[in-house]
């Protein structure tokens, strides 16, 4: 079993939709990531947290410490949202180390 | 401020052969990373650095060097390339003096192996 675990790996929305990304984990963590890798582009940092719930446009990400579990949120989604969303965590023990769930990839279609 | 600059972005090699690939970084960062994408896994670490002169294996270490002698660089080095090293990296870097920080990457390179 993998420390970080994505669902859903594929997710097809129409725009407008209300999306939602899970990710557990199974270790203890100082810091959970959600990236955005667009097709053929570099990845990109959204959001970095360690308790509680940050929100930037259209994108909200939540964490439940003790559930060991984070959502990532997308409202009114958009074609320009489709991408591939990682979720990655900082263990307690292992330092500025990443470890990285499969990802999940959004399409929003027009 | 260029972030995490990585070259090249696209490369292809024979069998056998050796190359570099580039990284560097322009934000004083300590940390510093190598990873490899594969089609239904996760990043996986190939290998780090904690701070100029200090280098360490990560989950996937075989085939790949790596040394840091200055704080903004970070080079990858396939000593004899391999088919099954055909893979997208990544390299990354990230401030540990400050605790948990953002992570930044570079724009990747897509390396095939023929």
């Amino acid at each position: 079993k993998n420390e970080v675990e994505q669902s859903p790996q594929n997710l097809t929305a129409q725009e407008g939709e209300f999306i939602t990304i899970n990710c557990s984990y199974s270790v203890g963590i100082s810091a959970l990531h959600w990236l955005q890798q667009h097709p053929g582009g570099g990845i990109v940092s959204l959001f970095m947290l360690s308790s509680g719930k940050k929100k930037h446009g259209r994108l909200i990400a939540t964490i439940n410490i003790q559930e060991k579990h984070s959502s990532l949120h997308i409202t009114a989604s958009h074609p320009r949202d489709s991408a591939v969303y990682i979720c990655a965590v900082r263990s307690e023990t292992s330092g500025s180390r990443l470890t990285f769930g499969e990802g999940t990839q959004l399409t929003v279609n027009p | 401020n260029a972030g995490v600059t990585q070259t090249p972005k696209f490369q292809v090699l024979k069998t056998g052969q050796s190359m570099t690939l580039q990284c560097a970084q322009d934000m004083n960062h300590e940390y510093m990373s190598w990873y490899r994408q594969d089609p239904g896994m996760g990043l996986r670490l190939i290998h780090y650095s904690v701070g100029a002169g200090i280098t360490d294996q990560g989950e996937v270490p075989n085939g790949y060097n790596v040394s840091r002698s200055t704080t903004e660089d970070f080079p990858l080095r396939l000593l004899s390339a391999a088919p099954s090293q055909t893979s997208v990296y990544f390299c990354a870097s990230s401030d540990t003096l400050l605790g948990n920080t953002e992570a930044f990457f570079g724009q990747g390179t897509r390396l095939t192996v023929v």
